[in-house]
């Protein structure tokens, strides 16, 4: 059964600082991967989706992630913190369904 | 706005009782997923419906059960509430039966007193 954790249940980061948040992957077969970010009293909204091609992706508001199968990592990153990016942030892996880390939270000082 | 659209947004209920949850699948969408997030967790697979039909489904009871109606939107019934199914429950509508391609709704905030 394929399992997604996430390193750190919270992080706080200062504006303008480096946002790096983990994720690793436990399956056979490579999934397809997502993260997606959660603001308080809302549903989830898509950040960015590997699928296959370029291990490298991009997605809205500044973020992209790195798949590295060798590490079954899929950590998300943002050169430049901003206030508005604190949020909930969760990695999931999709097979026949969304199986979801537990959740990271994004704290933004400034 | 993803054009998902659920039922209510919030209500709270007696332990014991009956709910229905609903809804509405994004134009062109014929998958339904739904998904308990209980507090500061993630998000739990609970069922989906692929064209009206049961098509997967996750480690929840029986007392969890769903539909999905022609024009593609779904319900979500949970009976015996039990004060654990305290939780956001969360739609995710797709089209085709892979389901990646997923818009999620905002959810409906369950309480269990």
């Amino acid at each position: 059964a394929q399992s997604v954790t996430q390193l750190g249940s919270h992080v706080s980061v200062s504006e303008g600082a480096l946002v790096l948040l983990r994720c690793n992957y436990s399956s056979s077969v490579p999934p397809y991967l997502f993260w997606y970010v959660q603001y308080p009293n809302q549903g989830l909204q898509l950040l960015l989706k590997y699928t296959t091609g370029a291990t490298l992706v991009k997605g809205i508001n500044g973020f992209e992630a790195e798949f590295k199968k060798s590490e079954t990592s899929f950590h998300l990153t943002k050169p430049s913190a901003h206030m508005s990016d604190a949020a909930e942030y969760f990695c999931a892996a999709h097979g026949q369904n969304f199986v979801f880390g537990p959740g990271t939270r994004l704290s933004v000082l400034p | 706005e993803t054009g998902v659209t659920q039922s209510p947004t919030h209500l709270i209920k007696t332990r014991g009782q009956q709910v229905t949850l609903r809804c509405s699948s994004q134009s062109g969408h014929n998958t339904v997923s739904w998904y308990q997030q209980a507090l500061g967790q993630g998000p739990q697979f609970i069922f989906q419906y692929y064209r009206e039909e049961e098509n997967g489904r996750g480690n929840f009871p029986p007392r969890f059960s769903g539909l999905q109606f022609p024009n593609y939107s779904s319900e979500l019934n949970v009976n015996a509430l039990e004060l654990d199914d305290s939780a956001l429950y969360l739609c995710a509508s797709s089209q085709g039966r892979d389901g990646t391609e997923a818009f999620f709704g905002q959810g409906t905030r369950l309480t269990v007193v």
